[in-house]
């Protein structure tokens, strides 16, 4: 148990459709990462908050956003979406900022039909 | 463009032998490394990683090995076991980066130890 937890585990929607997969970080971890894994893909980085601020921005669509609230939990909004967005999406998250040591959910497995 | 190439998607082993893992990057900013093991329903989770400035790191079964002329890493695990078995993701962080949490991942070998 890496101790990051997300919901929901799986999700079935329809395209042009709303999501939005939330994650709660580690106990005392600031920084919270999104990534995507699509069939047959390395997992792809979206974005990272630290401490409520984003910090870094991978190639996320413009469809997709996210926050950290106040508590430290984040969530990654998908809208309008498309069959193309069918991926895992893991949360992952970490204490120090220089290691690249992630500790990663279980991911979320959402399903565009 | 795949900057981290994991080329072969499968490995198998018997049990007891060396696996070896490979993976290729082009980027030459890249100047940190890790690898990352991840079994089916759960969460990559961080196994062994490698600082440019070295050309090897070991922990426990697994060394890691880096050519960074050849911009190749290698991962082996001696001897292998059956709970070794699950995909290894390599991935790495390039210098100067906003985020050392920013990681290219390269596609996933997935390995089986037989018994």
């Amino acid at each position: 148990d890496s101790g990051v937890t997300q919901t929901p585990k799986h999700l079935i929607t329809a395209t042009g459709q709303r999501v939005t997969l939330r994650c709660s970080p580690r106990s005392g971890d600031l920084s919270v990462y999104w990534y995507q894994q699509s069939l047959d893909q390395g997992l792809q980085f979206l974005i990272q908050y630290y401490n409520g601020e984003e910090r870094a921005k991978g190639n996320i669509l413009e469809r997709f956003s996210a926050q950290q609230f106040p508590d430290l939990h984040s969530e990654l909004n998908l809208s309008s979406l498309e069959l193309g967005d069918s991926a895992l999406y893991f949360c992952a998250s970490s204490g120090a900022l220089g290691t690249g040591e992630l500790f990663f959910g279980e991911g979320s497995r959402l399903t565009v039909l | 463009d795949q900057q981290v190439k994991q080329n072969s998607p499968s490995l198998s082993v018997q049990e007891g032998r060396i696996s070896i893992l490979n993976c290729d990057y082009t980027n030459s900013m890249f100047d940190y490394f890790l690898w990352y093991k991840k079994y089916p329903a759960e969460g990559p989770t961080f196994l062994i990683s490698i600082s440019s400035i070295k050309d090897k790191n070991e922990d426990g079964r697994f060394t890691v090995f880096l050519n960074k002329s050849a911009k190749h890493l290698s991962l082996h695990i001696v001897p292998s076991q059956p709970g070794d078995s699950a995909v290894y993701f390599c991935a790495a962080i390039a210098a100067g980066g906003t985020s050392y949490g920013k990681l290219t991942f390269g596609q996933g070998t997935i390995l089986t130890v037989h018994p």
